[in-house]
């Protein structure tokens, strides 16, 4: 199975401030990646997938890149309902897995 | 917009067969639409998929889970269940049911229910 990894485990940002998470795949999963975002006692939600396409109704302030292995997912402007647990997702192979998750703190 | 709600027993013993469903309204599971899944989350842990059923009732299931584990629907109810069998303390997790678009197999997770929470325990 393709292993994600996130880093940072925890990145600590002020209010207004940019946000950079990352996650690498162990093998290349083209651009086949997701980024979810979740709140104390909610499920995940959608915010990218292709990589680097929105889901509906999420803001611009959220932006993906990257391919293969390497991918990046960029919060501008924190606002205060941004600080949560966001995690990456691969969906190129089976099973589909996950990233153990960045937590963005204020 | 589709809307899924999980329903289930929330304690189990240890050897037992958990048995969850997931509720789909706002489309039919088997328009093509959507295809269906089960993803846990370990206690403060983080996310595995569990398995998947394309809307023409086909299966996927997680190597890690491989025997324990099968996904049906049942259109009449529009509902789609999760049978894991012999369960253990490892099975304590958050299960949640989302869907998947429906026009390729490998797509991200688009709709989420709100989760039901299982625990194993003697």
């Amino acid at each position: 199975e393709r292993l994600m990894t996130q880093s940072p485990a925890t990145l600590s940002v002020s209010p207004g401030e940019s946000a950079t998470l990352s996650c690498r795949a162990d093998q290349s999963i083209s651009t086949n990646l997701a980024w979810y975002q979740q709140k104390p006692g909610q499920a995940p939600r959608l915010l990218i997938f292709g990589a680097f396409t929105r889901a509906t109704g999420i803001p611009a302030r959220f932006s993906g890149s990257g391919f293969g292995t390497e991918f990046t997912l960029s919060i501008s402007s924190l606002q205060s309902e941004d600080f949560a647990v966001y995690y990456c997702q691969q969906y190129n192979n089976w099973p589909q897995t996950f990233g153990q998750g960045t937590r963005v703190e204020i | 917009q589709v809307h899924l709600q999980e329903s289930g027993p929330g304690l189990l013993k240890p050897s037992q067969t958990l048995s969850l469903s997931c509720t789909v309204s706002g489309g039919s599971i088997d328009s093509g639409d959507y295809n269906w899944n089960w993803i846990r989350q370990h206690p403060q842990k983080g996310l595995e998929w569990v398995g998947y059923i394309h809307h023409s009732g086909s299966t996927h299931y997680n190597p890690s889970l491989a025997g324990r584990v099968i996904i049906s629907r049942d259109t009449s109810k529009n509902q789609i269940s999760l049978t894991l069998s012999s369960v253990t303390a490892a099975d304590t997790a958050v299960y949640y049911c989302a869907s998947s678009p429906g026009f390729m197999i490998f797509q991200p997770f688009d709709h989420w229910g709100q989760g039901t929470l299982v625990t194993v325990s003697a």
